[in-house]
């Protein structure tokens, strides 16, 4: 099955700019979607289809998708933005879809 | 008020038998494909299952087929998750979906519910 590799953690001051990368085999020829969650909060989509935001989404979040790395980049980082991020895509081989294992966001 | 409300979660033991059930309220929703999403405790989220509009395709994830059914009833905006054959490790918070179709025509989730709390253990 596809598997999706996210780093455990990243840290970034505040006003600075974050960077999560998902990697997979080929993951540009694929549409992959962000999710932030909070903790004891739902996940919420914050990137779908590569780099598209949904409304109420700050412009501050953006997408990024070639070769085998996916990233969101966070711009201009605030306390609020600390919480899980997780790449998401679907796998049409087997049907299925697949989340990265999630990267913990901490503001410094 | 778009949103989803899921029930139906508790304590079961190892191989027993629970059935979770998601209402959707606000949008139509029997013009949506939804899925289950669970989350273990400390762990990352985990697609379980989706359905198609109609009810007339399903997927699941390896380690479910056979023991989960996923199910819908667009008259009462209800979807349905039939969980046999419990075991220890679907211990987890399950989420209801919603499916939007990506441009490589596959699926994301664009709303969520705020989850249902199912423990296996003796």
């Amino acid at each position: 099955s596809y598997v999706l590799t996210q780093p455990p953690s990243v840290s970034v001051a505040p006003g600075q700019t974050a960077r999560i990368t998902c990697g997979g085999n080929n993951i540009g020829s694929k549409s992959v979607h962000w999710y932030q969650q909070k903790p004891g909060q739902a996940p919420v989509l914050v990137v779908y289809d590569d780099s598209d935001r949904p409304s109420g989404i700050p412009e501050r979040f953006s997408g990024s998708n070639s070769g085998n790395t996916a990233t969101l980049t966070i711009s201009r980082v605030e306390a609020g933005d600390e919480a899980d991020y997780y790449c998401q895509v679907w796998d049409s081989s087997s049907d299925q879809g697949v989340f990265g294992g999630g990267t913990k966001l901490t503001v410094l | 008020e778009v949103q989803l409300v899921e029930s139906g979660g508790g304590l079961v033991q190892p191989g027993g038998s629970l059935r979770l059930s998601c209402a959707a309220s606000g949008f139509t929703f029997s013009s949506y494909w939804m899925s289950w999403v669970r989350q273990a405790p400390g762990k990352g989220l985990e697609w379980v299952a989706n359905i198609k509009q109609d009810g007339s395709e399903k997927y699941y994830v390896d380690s479910v087929k056979g023991r989960f059914t996923i199910s819908r009833d667009n008259a009462k905006n209800s979807l349905y998750l039939q969980m046999n054959s419990l075991r220890a490790e679907d211990t987890a918070v399950y989420y209801c979906a919603r499916d939007r179709i990506a441009v490589a025509g596959t699926w994301y989730f664009d709303l969520w519910g705020r989850g249902t709390l199912v423990t296996v253990s003796s």
